[in-house]
């Protein structure tokens, strides 16, 4: 079974620091792994993407995330935090298996301060 | 990159009404398209999957009979929430998928309301 957990509710930055959202998940597979960003009142929007290339995927708006496998991380970073960055983050492992799903976090808010 | 298109994008309705969310694939065919729904504060849950020209497949505790998914075509999937309660009052997201283990792609989002 899979399962993620994303182990802060809120995170709270100044702007020009840097920034670490964290994720860690089981998979009884080779997992596929996101990260999407929801920003108030609109949809979701993909941010990166492992899919058992590079452990290190640069994403968009400066975003990246490393995958670690003996730690079973996948930890979202930015080296210095802007306003508009201030949304929910939710990482996601994909559910493998024949059918395509996906398996969400709980979600980080990231608060951003000016 | 592939479009996902969601309507309505909001939309407020009185108890008892029945309302239906459409999620269309627009440069691609999906043969898998997912609902899920997020409450306040909290992520988002999968409702059902929808295979084109069966039956969709629903989460535990999801009731068939008041959400209703139809696939009907390659791009297509509605899904209706009938007779409205103001506890059915959230955000309500679709995805498709084009291949296995790739990204997901989502729809806007519908906020229903209902009074």
């Amino acid at each position: 079974a899979q399962s993620v957990t994303q182990l802060d509710s809120h995170v709270s930055v100044s702007e020009g620091t840097p920034v670490l959202l964290r994720c860690n998940y089981s998979s009884s597979y080779s997992p596929s792994l996101f990260w999407y960003v929801q920003h108030p009142n609109k949809g979701l929007q993909l941010l990166l993407k492992y899919t058992s290339a590079a452990t290190l995927v640069k994403g968009i708006n400066g975003f990246e995330a490393e995958f670690k496998k003996s730690e079973t991380s996948f930890h979202l970073t930015k080296p210095s935090a802007h306003m508009s960055d201030a949304a929910e983050y939710f990482c996601v492992v994909s559910g493998g298996g024949s059918n395509y799903q996906l398996i969400w976090g709980a979600g980080t808010k990231l608060i951003i301060k000016p | 990159g592939a479009v996902v298109s969601q309507h309505p994008s909001w939309v407020i309705c009185k108890s008892g009404t029945s309302v239906k969310i459409e999620c269309r694939s627009l440069d691609f065919q999906a043969t898998t398209m997912f609902w899920y729904r997020q409450f306040p504060k909290q992520s988002l849950m999968l409702m059902a999957t929808s295979n084109e020209g069966s039956k969709a497949t629903y989460e535990q505790g999801v009731e068939k009979d008041k959400f209703l998914i139809n696939h009907a075509s390659l791009t297509l999937s509605t899904l209706t929430v009938t007779s409205a309660h103001p506890e059915d009052s959230s955000f309500y997201i679709c995805s498709a998928d084009r291949t296995l283990n790739t990204e997901a792609f989502f729809g806007q989002g519908t906020r229903l309301t209902v009074v």
